[in-house]
């Protein structure tokens, strides 16, 4: 059964960069499945962060202003997210999940990132 | 943008009856693109329907899916102590794939 597990700093600063990886067991990254990163803020609903391909195609949500870049480590089989400039509101529990047609098959625990200074 | 809007906000029900959620996107998509998931306190989400009707692995047949065009639901035909959590229905015909804002199914 796959399994993925997002891994980073849980304390960001603000206008400092957000890194996060996940690592996926028990299926490779470089099949027909796009990898994606899905955000919730403390008490509230799920917003699509983007998604990337193996091959390195990439959709992100234009919400975020140009402030995503995700990118793909086929021989480690995990792929990150950076998200720049971070404010209070970007203060959330991250997802990374294993997409098809845009449908989140399979979660990764998630990991909470708070920004503070 | 599609926004999508799911209600009610809260649901009020006791073990054995019927829940039905519903979920309406701004604009008309195709029942291919979209999914439900439910979330427990404390845990990620997880896959329920895809394709607006088709469970995912594991899924008990209580939970179903139906709808089409711009309204969409999704039925618990008789609830378990564990089906109370929160749902969101996911449109995913036209990026950025957007959720709704989800239904609490709480114990009445």
């Amino acid at each position: 059964q796959v399994r993925l597990q997002e891994s980073g700093p849980g304390l960001v600063k603000p206008s400092e960069t957000l890194s996060l990886t996940c690592t996926v067991s028990n299926y490779s990254i470089n099949t027909d499945y796009y990898w994606g990163w899905i955000r919730q803020p403390p008490g509230k609903g799920l917003e699509w962060i983007g998604n990337i391909y193996h091959r390195g195609s990439t959709y992100y949500n234009p919400s975020l202003k140009g402030r995503v870049t995700m990118s793909v480590d086929v021989s480690n089989n995990q792929f990150s997210v950076k998200l720049t400039s971070v404010t209070a509101a970007d203060t959330a529990m991250y997802y990374c999940a294993r997409l098809r047609v845009g449908v989140a098959y399979s979660w990764g625990q998630g990991t909470l990132v708070t920004v503070s200074s | 943008e599609i926004v999508v809007t799911q209600s009610p906000g809260t649901l009020s029900l006791s073990p054995g009856e019927r829940a039905t959620l519903s979920c309406r996107a701004s604009q008309s998509i195709s029942y291919t693109y979209l999914a439900w998931y439910q979330q427990r306190p404390g845990q990620a989400p997880r896959l329920l329907i895809y394709g607006a009707s088709n469970r995912a692995t594991g899924i008990p047949d209580r939970f179903s899916g139906s709808g089409s065009g711009t309204d969409f639901t999704l039925t618990i035909s008789r609830l378990e102590p564990e089906d109370f959590a929160v749902y969101y229905c996911q449109q995913c015909g036209s990026p950025p794939y957007t959720f709704g804002q989800g239904t609490k199914l709480e114990i009445k």
